[in-house]
């Protein structure tokens, strides 16, 4: 299973774009999916992208997913106040035999 | 709707057995696309999959565990439960249970609040 790597911290202006990077450590990242995850301050994680790119009910799409062989990125145009928390990025094989992996998370600061 | 509610001792003494339950409202917890697990997050620390059980019976856990780890449907009582054994002070976490939802065109997650369990003497 892979072994998935984020930047610790990310900062951003109001309206701004920003990405956060998710880079997978080993060859077989290229059968997994690509899961992120935002977490607000004392709250449960909320699902913001799953299969790599494809955004659930509710998510606005201003929040956008992308994946590349071993790597995958999140990125947030018109950054908010309101958009400052912690992400993460998850991989899992769409399969109950697979397990889930999660990266180390990111801190997102809104400047 | 479907709504997840956590519940456990809070505080467990090294060595001894965490017991963790979840309990679901608004819906059956049965159904071929429905992945019941738990992820726990140590203070100040990122996310960590504990393990995960589909369908009532086919569990996978994280190797990390090293086979501590039960995780259980109990269908009559609407329950996930998890149960860790030999605990340590590394245990301690807040535990989330989480339904996965996988299905052709659309995912989604449900998570419980989460509840903390300390480790400790």
């Amino acid at each position: 299973q892979p072994v998935l790597t984020q930047p610790p911290s990310a900062s951003g202006t109001p309206g701004q774009r920003v990405t956060i990077s998710c880079s997978g450590s080993s060859s077989n990242m290229g059968s997994y999916s690509v899961y992120w995850y935002q977490q607000l301050p004392g709250t449960a994680p909320k699902l913001l992208i799953y299969r790599n790119s494809q955004r659930p009910s509710g998510v606005p799409d201003r929040f956008s997913g992308s994946k590349s062989g071993s790597s995958a990125s999140l990125a947030i145009s018109g950054l908010r106040s309101e958009d400052e928390a912690d992400y993460y990025c998850a991989a899992w094989e769409d399969s109950f035999t697979s397990p889930w992996v999660f990266g180390g998370g990111t801190k997102l600061t809104v400047l | 709707q479907l709504q997840l509610q956590e519940s456990g001792p809070g505080l467990v003494k090294p060595s001894e057995t965490l017991s963790l339950t979840c309990s679901v409202s608004g819906g059956s917890i049965t159904s071929s696309s429905y992945y019941w697990g738990w992820v726990r997050q140590p203070p100040g620390k990122g996310l960590e999959w504990v393990g995960s059980i589909y369908y009532t019976k086919n569990t996978n856990y994280n190797p990390s565990l090293k086979s501590r780890g039960t995780i259980s449907v109990d269908t009559s009582k609407n329950q996930i439960s998890l149960r860790l054994t030999s605990v340590t002070a590394a245990d301690t976490a807040v535990y989330y249970c989480r339904l996965h939802v996988s299905l052709l065109n659309s995912a989604f997650d449900l998570w419980g609040p989460g509840t903390m369990v300390t480790v400790s003497s």
